[in-house]
């Protein structure tokens, strides 16, 4: 079955230390995204990435990296600059003309 | 004021309840509006879009005011698995430019 996958699905952070959240799809969506949601806060947005080999600056990609090397893959890297990174990372993507978001099932990141 | 705002609630209905939720956005050149579902700590699944004719799927109606920049959800008999977050998400029309609501919680009783 076609989809996005996101993993783990809870990661420990300890203090200056880099975390890498992977996200895969296999629909052939060109566009990919990565969200951070808060509690009781709507999404927000970190990475976007339309093409291979091409991202775009979020409203939050401060102390956050990506990479976008193949297609199917998008994986978000939470450096040490990032303060407060405990949230709910959610991973998306859409064909390049469409509008509707697949998400994956997110990955809890906590400080420890 | 905030792209895209909601009523945070929480809204808690009884099973069988009629609720609407609104959601207002302040940038006129918004071009899709959406209707997304969140059960806690799930991903977002997208339950409508919303059209300017207003659409219904079954025991939901959306509606778009573009003239008061707001769009509205109607849930009529409510489920006690209606139980959720509901996300208003505005589109600008560029890959980058979907906004997200913080959210409506809904609680229907039984």
């Amino acid at each position: 079955d076609g989809g996005i996958t996101q993993s783990p699905k809870y990661l420990f952070r300890k203090e200056g230390q880099n975390v890498t959240l992977s996200c895969e799809q296999n629909l052939n969506h060109d566009a990919m995204y990565w969200y951070r949601q808060d509690p009781g806060q709507g999404l927000r947005l970190i990475y976007y990435s339309q093409i291979v080999n091409d991202f775009q600056k979020g409203d939050i990609a401060e102390g956050y990296s990506v990479s976008r090397e193949k297609k199917e893959s998008f994986p978000l890297t939470v450096t040490s600059a990032q303060k407060n990174p405990t949230a709910f990372y959610l991973c998306a993507s859409k064909r390049g003309t469409g509008e509707k978001l697949f998400f994956g099932s997110g990955t809890q990141l906590s400080v420890l | 004021r905030k792209e895209v705002e909601q009523d945070p609630g929480p809204f808690n209905v009884p099973e069988g309840a009629t609720v609407a939720f609104n959601c207002t956005y302040s940038n006129s050149a918004s071009q899709s509006f959406f209707w997304y579902r969140q059960d806690c700590r799930k991903e977002p699944k997208l339950l409508m879009s919303v059209y300017s004719s207003g659409n219904e799927d079954g025991r939901f109606t959306a509606q778009l005011n573009r003239a008061s920049q707001y769009i509205s959800l109607l849930i009529r008999d409510s489920k006690l698995s209606d139980s959720a977050t509901y996300l208003c998400v505005v589109n600008k029309g560029s890959a980058r430019q979907l906004t997200f609501g913080s959210g409506t919680q809904l609680t229907v009783l039984p």
